[in-house]
C-alpha cells in the first residue's frame, strides 16, 4: 500500500524521558511535515523537510529535533518531555512547490502518534 | 496576517438533510485551498484542491466550491458514515510549502 506511516501508534511515558517517533512514506514525495494537534483538534504546523533540508521551523522549543536521514523518512525525538507535550503527532508528505508548477500542493497524512506524558 | 475559520464548529443532521459548511480565509494570495476529512483516531484524509474563485470539484456526496473570500463544502442527502470533523486549509504564496488549517466542522448525520 502507497501510504505515509508511523511508529509507534500510542506512546505513553514519563515527564522527563527522551522518546522518538518515526515516519515514513513511500509516495515518492520530497517534502515531509511533522503537525502536532492539540486536545481542541487543531492542526499546527511543526517543522517540514525538502529533500533533507530543512525548510519550516516554527516556534517549537528546541527539545523537539526532527531529522530526515533520507527523503522518504522524517523523525521526531522530544527531549525531556513535559506534560503539556501530551497530543496527537501526525506526519504528512506532499510533492515540492517544483514538482507541482507551484501550484498548491496537497499533504498527504500518516495515522497520528498519541503521545501521553504522566 | 493569514488566518483560516470554520463554521459551523459542530453540525447535527438527519439523514438525507443537505447542508454546507463554511471557511471563510484571508490570504496574502492563494496558492491552494484544501478540504479534508479527519475521523476519530485517524490522520487527515485529503478531500478536493482548489485553486482559483469559481472553481468547483464534486465527489460522491460532497461538493466544494471556491470564491476570493471562503470555500463552502456542500454535503447532499448525507450519510451515517459521512460523519467526521471536516478541516479546511489554505496555502498561501507568502510560504513555501506551509499550509494553515481551520479548526474543523464536527459533522454528525443521525440515521
Amino acid at each position: 500500500d502507497t501510504a505515509v506511516s508511523q511508529t509507534p501508534k500510542y506512546l505513553v511515558t514519563q515527564m522527563g524521558n527522551d522518546k522518538s517517533i518515526k515516519c515514513e512514506q513511500n509516495l515518492g514525495h520530497d517534502t515531509m511535515y511533522w503537525y502536532k494537534q492539540d486536545s481542541k483538534k487543531f492542526l499546527k504546523i511543526m517543522f517540514s523537510y525538502n529533500n533533507k533540508e530543512l525548510i519550516i521551523n516554527e516556534t517549537v522549543p528546541n527539545r523537539f529535533s526532527p531529522k530526515s536521514p533520507d527523503k522518504a523518512h522524517l523523525n521526531l525525538h522530544i527531549n525531556s518531555l513535559e506534560l503539556g507535550d501530551s497530543a496527537v503527532y501526525f506526519c504528512a508528505s506532499s510533492q515540492d512547490l517544483v514538482t507541482s508548477g507551484g501550484m498548491g500542493n496537497e499533504q498527504f497524512f500518516g495515522p497520528g502518534t498519541r503521545l501521553t506524558v504522566l | 496576517e493569514d488566518q483560516v475559520t470554520q463554521s459551523p464548529e459542530a453540525l447535527r443532521l438527519q439523514e438525507g438533510e443537505s447542508s454546507s459548511l463554511n471557511c471563510s480565509y484571508t490570504v496574502s494570495g492563494l496558492r491552494g485551498l484544501f478540504w479534508y476529512r479527519q475521523d476519530p483516531g485517524k490522520g487527515p484524509e485529503f478531500l478536493f484542491t482548489l485553486y482559483s474563485a469559481g472553481e468547483e470539484k464534486e465527489k460522491e456526496r460532497l461538493k466544494a466550491t471556491l470564491t476570493k473570500k471562503e470555500s463552502f463544502l456542500h454535503i447532499t442527502a448525507p450519510k451515517p458514515e459521512d460523519s467526521a470533523t471536516y478541516l479546511c486549509a489554505v496555502q498561501p504564496y507568502s510560504s513555501a510549502s506551509k499550509i494553515i488549517f481551520g479548526s474543523g466542522t464536527r459533522l454528525s448525520i443521525r440515521p
